[in-house]
C-alpha cells in the first residue's frame, strides 16, 4: 500500500530564508509523486510533479523538488521565502494501476518579516 | 474557462437531512473524485469515478453516495447527514493515463458544510 507522510504539520521561516518542506513516501511500486498548495478558502493547485522523466523537478513560483528514491524522499524546497508564500503544502502519490490518490497531512507555511 | 465548479459553497444540515453536492468539470476529464479536508487530517478520498457509469470507493465512502451518468458530472449525496460529516468537500478532476493512473488533480474551490 501507498501512503505519505510529511515531517512538521507547521514550519516558519524568515522573509528571503530557505524554505525547506519534507515528504516521505512509501511505495511497493515506482509512484508518481506531487505537491500541491493550498491558499486560505481555496481549493489546492498543483505546484509541481515527478513521473520519472527527471528527479529534480521544478514548479511553479520559484518551487523545486527532489525524487530521492533512496530515502524515499520528495522535500519541496525554495532558496528565498516571500511572503506571498504563507499557505499550506501537501505532498501526494499515485501509482499505476491504481486510481487513488493518497495526500500527506500537510504543512502549513508561516513567512516571517 | 470555468474548470471545475462546485455548489454550494456553504451548506447548514440538521442531523438526519440529506443534501447533494454538485460537481461540474468542463475539461472532459475521464477521473472524478470527490475529497474531505479536515483539520490535521489531509485530504481523504470518498469516491472516484473513471469514466461515465464507472464509481469507486475511497478511503471514507460510509454516508456518501456518488453516481456518473455523464462526463461533466459527479454529484456527491449525504443520505442522511451526521454531526461527523462536518468538513470541507473537495471535488477534483483529471485525465486519464494509459498506464492506468491520472495525471495531474484539478480542484474546485470546495463546500463547507456542517452538521448541527
Amino acid at each position: 500500500a501507498q501512503s505519505v507522510t510529511q515531517l512538521g504539520s507547521h514550519v516558519s521561516v524568515s522573509e528571503g530564508a530557505l524554505v525547506l518542506l519534507r515528504c516521505n513516501y512509501s511505495s511497493s511500486v515506482p509512484p508518481y509523486l506531487f505537491w500541491y498548495v493550498q491558499y486560505p478558502n481555496q481549493g489546492l493547485q498543483l505546484l509541481l510533479k515527478y513521473t520519472s522523466a527527471a528527479t529534480l523537478v521544478k514548479g511553479i513560483n520559484g518551487f523545486e523538488a527532489e525524487f530521492k528514491k533512496s530515502e524515499t524522499s520528495f522535500h519541496l524546497t525554495k532558496p528565498s521565502a516571500h511572503m506571498r508564500d504563507a499557505a499550506e503544502y501537501f505532498c501526494a502519490v499515485i501509482t499505476s494501476g491504481t486510481y487513488k490518490y493518497i495526500f500527506g497531512t500537510g504543512t502549513r507555511l508561516k513567512v516571517l518579516a | 474557462n470555468a474548470g471545475v465548479t462546485q455548489t454550494p459553497k456553504f451548506q447548514v444540515l440538521k442531523t438526519g437531512q440529506s443534501m447533494t453536492l454538485q460537481c461540474a468539470q468542463d475539461m472532459n476529464h475521464e477521473y472524478m473524485s470527490w475529497y474531505r479536508q479536515d483539520p490535521g487530517m489531509g485530504l481523504r478520498l470518498i469516491h472516484y469515478s473513471v469514466g461515465a457509469g464507472i464509481t469507486d470507493q475511497g478511503e471514507v465512502p460510509n454516508g456518501y453516495n456518488v453516481s456518473r451518468s455523464t462526463t461533466e458530472d459527479f454529484p456527491l449525496r449525504l443520505l442522511s447527514a451526521a454531526p461527523s460529516q462536518t468538513s470541507v468537500y473537495f471535488c477534483a478532476s483529471s485525465y486519464v493515463r494509459t498506464q492506468g493512473h491520472t495525471g495531474e488533480l484539478f480542484f474546485g474551490e470546495g463546500s463547507r458544510l456542517t452538521v448541527l
